[in-house]
């Protein structure tokens, strides 16, 4: 299996700062690496499918790069909002894996 | 816009058959790639398997795990047999297009105890 490991596993972050979460592949996984946000008590939400392509209706302050093994989800600029658990989720190999999530607070 | 729904009872006795429904709405359940993932109970997700036609199971599954689809009803199965507490989960549905999930249902949790 590819075991996806994401940093920080959590983060405490001021409103208006910029988040950087990263994800790592255990192996080149080109660009088959989604995002997903999971708020408190609700199903996760896809914001970033390809590496770097924005779901409709995400909003543009989150940005996807990455390609190969290192990935990293950009937020612009922090809102109350996207007080979430932010997962990776590879699908290059069977079986799909995901990050185990970092976890996303404001100071 | 699609909805899923999943449903099935919230209690499961150890080494007895976990059976869930996903009902799909505002669609079609053909032509798309239906998955089942989990979630322990403040873990991270786990994806179970996928039905397309086919199927395909997570290897540390495998033994274990059902996935059908109904496209009578529009809706997708899952069965897991000899359940144990670490099955325990909120199980979700989800629609997917190649390896990404586009779509969730909102997850019920099944807890596995005597």
């Amino acid at each position: 299996d590819i075991q996806m490991t994401q940093s920080p596993s959590s983060l405490s972050s001021s409103v208006g700062d910029r988040v950087t979460i990263t994800c790592h592949a255990s192996q080149d996984i080109s660009n088959y690496l989604n995002w997903y946000q999971q708020k408190p008590g609700r199903a996760p939400k896809l914001l970033i499918y390809d590496a770097s392509k924005l779901e409709t209706g995400v909003p543009s302050r989150f940005r996807g790069s990455g390609s190969g093994t290192d990935f990293t989800l950009n937020i612009s600029s922090l809102q109350p909002e996207d007080i979430a658990t932010y997962y990776c989720q590879q699908y290059e190999n069977l079986p799909y894996t995901f990050g185990q999530g970092t976890k996303l607070e404001i100071k | 816009q699609v909805q899923l729904q999943e449903s099935g009872p919230r209690l499961v006795k150890p080494s007895e058959t976990l059976s869930l429904t996903c009902t799909v709405s505002g669609g079609s359940i053909s032509g798309f790639y239906w998955s089942w993932i989990r979630q322990p109970p403040g873990k991270g997700l786990e994806w179970i398997g996928f039905y397309s036609g086919k199927t395909s199971y997570n290897p540390s599954l495998q033994s274990r795990v059902t996935i059908s689809v109904d496209t009578s009803t529009n809706q997708l199965s899952l069965r897991l047999r000899s359940v144990t507490a670490a099955d325990t989960a909120l199980y979700y549905c989800a629609r997917q297009g190649g390896g990404t999930f586009s779509s969730w249902g909102q997850g019920t949790l099944v807890t596995v105890s005597s």
